[in-house]
């Protein structure tokens, strides 16, 4: 089936760094945009950063601009997120998400999630 | 990059519908047809439940609506369920002279 599996994760002080890393199966991985998003502790949603299906188009949001990178291998089908510089607020749960088919938009396929804590 | 504002909480019966809105600016919600509804249980990840404005995804039920009119979309739940009580979030691609990306709404909780 549809699935993406995640990996990565855990407790890192600040200023350190930390990948993560999101497998796809059960689709053409390198078919779709691919996203993260973030959830803070007992907070909302936060949309990271996007990449297109091929890699050429990458967004993100200005609280991690600079400081994180997405990339993909899609002869693995795998996602990453190399985290730099990390903050106390960048503690969340992390989720990895497949865009819906291009022209439209929308997260169809999520990963479990997984913890980011950076705390010293 | 200001999350979309939506009602912290709306309650409704069983059987009742219950809206919800999700206000944004025309560099986002207004701007584009790109608006996305998500439900999230407590610990798990979110689930696509609307997405360009008012379209369902397979497997969706039609009690799920969505709509839009100017900078504010709109999230209708009718024949509300039990298992319909979840937090909800919007989002919307977004787009200016700084920025492009995607933005989430601020959420809200559904009780049933």
């Amino acid at each position: 089936q549809v699935q993406l599996v995640q990996s990565g994760g855990g407790v890192v002080q600040p200023g350190r760094s930390l990948r993560l890393s999101c497998a796809g199966s059960g689709f053409t991985f390198g078919s779709y945009g691919m996203h993260w998003v973030r959830q803070a502790p007992g907070k909302g949603l936060e949309w990271v950063t996007v990449i297109s299906y091929d890699g050429s188009d990458k967004y993100y949001a200005d609280s991690v601009k600079g400081r994180f990178t997405i990339s993909r291998d899609n002869s693995k089908k795998t996602l990453d997120l190399e985290m730099n510089s990390l903050r106390a607020e960048d503690t969340a749960v992390y989720y990895c998400g497949k865009d819906l088919p291009p022209g439209w938009v929308g997260m169809d396929v999520w990963g479990q999630g997984t913890t980011v804590t950076v705390s010293s | 990059q200001s999350a979309l504002t939506q009602p912290a909480s709306v309650s409704g019966s069983p059987g009742q519908s219950i809206t919800i809105s999700c206000t944004g600016t025309s560099s986002d919600v207004g701007g584009y047809n790109h608006v996305s509804w998500y439900q999230q249980y407590p610990g798990k990840a979110p689930k696509l439940m609307i997405y360009q404005v008012s379209n369902r995804p397979s497997g969706i039920s039609n009690r799920f609506s969505g709509s839009k009119s100017g900078n504010t979309a709109s999230l209708t739940i009718s024949g509300l369920q039990a298992e319909d009580e979840a937090d909800y979030y919007c989002s919307s691609y977004t787009s200016s002279s700084t920025l492009e990306g995607y933005v989430f709404g601020t959420g809200t909780k559904v009780t049933v």
